[in-house]
C-alpha cells in the first residue's frame, strides 16, 4: 500500500516556541491530506483538511492561527503548532488517499504520529 | 447529530473469536471502516466496506448492513498481539470521517 512518512516521532518543546510536524506521502502524490489530534484514551479527532495549493479547511473549534497549515506540494503539507501550551500536548496523525490512477480504494493512509509534549 | 457507537472495553482468551459491533447514525453515508490502533501509535487499515455484506481478510472479517446502520468487526484465533483499540469510523455525505470512540481489546492467555 501507499506510504506516508510522518516527522518527527517525539518532540518536547518548552511553552510559547512553535513546533512544526512534516507530513509527506512517499510513493504518491496526495492533493489532500487531514490533520488528526489525539488526546490520552480519547478517539482520533479531524483537525482540519490540507488543500495542496490552497488554504487548508479547518473543524470548527480549531483555531487556524494556531494551528498552521500549509500543503506547499503534491508530496507534502505540514502543521506548525505557533505558541505552544501544555494544553497542546498530544498525538497529532496525518493521513491521506491515494486518489491516482484510479487506485482509490477509500483507504486512509496514516503517518506514524508525532507526539508533542509541551513543558 | 452524527454519532458512532462501540463497546468501550471487550475481553477474551486467546485462540478464541470475538465481534465489536458498530452502530452509526451519519448524515449520508459513503462507507465504514475499521482500525486496529496500538497504545501511542497510528491507527492502522484494517477494512473498508460500503457494500453489504462480509468482507473476509485472514483472520478479520467486516460485515455491514447498511438499513440497520449496523458493522462489526469479527476477529478469529485471537492472537496476543491482537490487544489494541479498535476504531470504526464513518464516511459521511460530506466524506468527513465520523469517529468512533473505540472498543479496547484486551487478550487474555
Amino acid at each position: 500500500g501507499a506510504v506516508v512518512s510522518q516527522h518527527p516521532s517525539w518532540v518536547i518543546c518548552k511553552s510559547g516556541t512553535s513546533v512544526k510536524i512534516e507530513c509527506r506521502s512517499l510513493d504518491f502524490q496526495a492533493t489532500t491530506m487531514f490533520w488528526y489530534r489525539q488526546f490520552p484514551k480519547q478517539s482520533l479527532m479531524l483537525m482540519a483538511t490540507s488543500n495542496e495549493g490552497s488554504k487548508a479547511t479547518y473543524e470548527q473549534g480549531v483555531e487556524k492561527d494556531k494551528f498552521l497549515i500549509n500543503h506547499a506540494s503534491l508530496t507534502l503539507s505540514t502543521l506548525t503548532v505557533t505558541s505552544a501550551h501544555p494544553e497542546d500536548s498530544s498525538f497529532y496523525i496525518c493521513s491521506a488517499r491515494d486518489l491516482g490512477g484510479g487506485r482509490d480504494t477509500g483507504e486512509l493512509f496514516f503517518g506514524e504520529g508525532s507526539r508533542l509534549t509541551v513543558l | 447529530g452524527q454519532n458512532i457507537d462501540q463497546p468501550t472495553e471487550m475481553t477474551a482468551t486467546e485462540g478464541a473469536i470475538v465481534q465489536i459491533n458498530c452502530t452509526y447514525q451519519t448524515s449520508g453515508f459513503n462507507g465504514l471502516f475499521w482500525y486496529q490502533q496500538h497504545a501511542g501509535e497510528a491507527p492502522t487499515f484494517l477494512s473498508y466496506n460500503v457494500l453489504d455484506g462480509l468482507e473476509e481478510k485472514g483472520r478479520f472479517s467486516s460485515f455491514l448492513s447498511r438499513s440497520k446502520g449496523y458493522s462489526y468487526l469479527l476477529l478469529k484465533e485471537l492472537q496476543m498481539k491482537d490487544s489494541a483499540s479498535y476504531l470504526c469510523a464513518v464516511v459521511d455525505s460530506n466524506y468527513q470521517l465520523i469517529w468512533g470512540a473505540g472498543t479496547k481489546l484486551i487478550i487474555k492467555p
